[in-house]
């Protein structure tokens, strides 16, 4: 049971550099979601996708982009990575019929 | 605007010890209350949903309730693997979750 995979798990980078965080599910759900979590905050949505093709902004999207090419991945990218990117960035899918969300394992980023 | 606030940001049981954690919330139109536990280092893992008031829910040692603005994560005789940071979520227009900064559960033996 596979659910929710999210690579890297670590990574550090230089301001300005790029990167793209991976994530993939094997649960057919239609809903997926990109959520940063900062230390003392609650977590934040930054993209979601209510389906191939379909992306819309979250509360933070400021800084990054999203695709989603197919039901299974949802990569999101950082073009010009700043100080205020570093977090520990979380994607998570549904179904759609309930926010009840499964959640991958994680990405900590520190931008330096 | 739709907010969650939990309380208390941390508390430290015996083991054995029951305690409650709350959860208030405002929201124009509640789609669902949500409890996560999440360990160090890992991804909120699903608790249970409340959609109305009265609703309760229980699994082992926790138990969840729900009235018109609050939601309590009742704990029963806490054991140390209980120790985990506690989140508590509303649905969101967006089908996503607007969480609360969480109540971070220590049991020591």
């Amino acid at each position: 049971n596979a659910g929710v995979t999210q690579t890297p798990k670590f990574r550090i980078l230089k301001i300005g550099q790029s990167m793209t965080l991976q994530c993939t599910q094997d649960m057919n759900h239609n809903y997926m979601y990109w959520y940063r979590q900062d230390p003392g905050m609650g977590l934040k949505l930054i993209y979601y996708s209510v389906g191939a093709g379909i992306t819309d902004k979250g509360e933070v999207p400021n800084g990054y982009n999203v695709s989603r090419s197919t039901t299974e991945d949802f990569p999101l990218r950082l073009e010009l990575a700043a100080p205020s990117q570093t977090s520990v960035y979380f994607c998570a899918s549904a179904t759609g019929m309930s926010p009840e969300a499964f959640f991958g394992q994680g990405t900590r980023l520190t931008v330096v | 605007e739709d907010q969650v606030t939990q309380s208390p940001e941390a508390l430290r049981l015996q083991e054995g010890e029951s305690s409650s954690l709350n959860c208030s919330y405002t929201v124009s139109g509640l789609r669902g209350l949500f409890w996560y536990r999440q360990d160090p280092g890992k991804g909120p893992e699903f608790l249970f949903t409340l959609y109305s008031a009265g609703e309760e829910k229980e699994k082992e040692r926790l138990k969840a309730t729900l009235t018109k603005k609050e939601s309590f994560l009742h704990i029963t005789a806490p054991k140390p693997e209980d120790s985990a940071t506690y989140l508590c979520a509303h649905g969101g227009s967006q089908g996503n979750l607007i969480f609360g900064k969480g109540t971070k559960l220590s049991v020591k033996p």
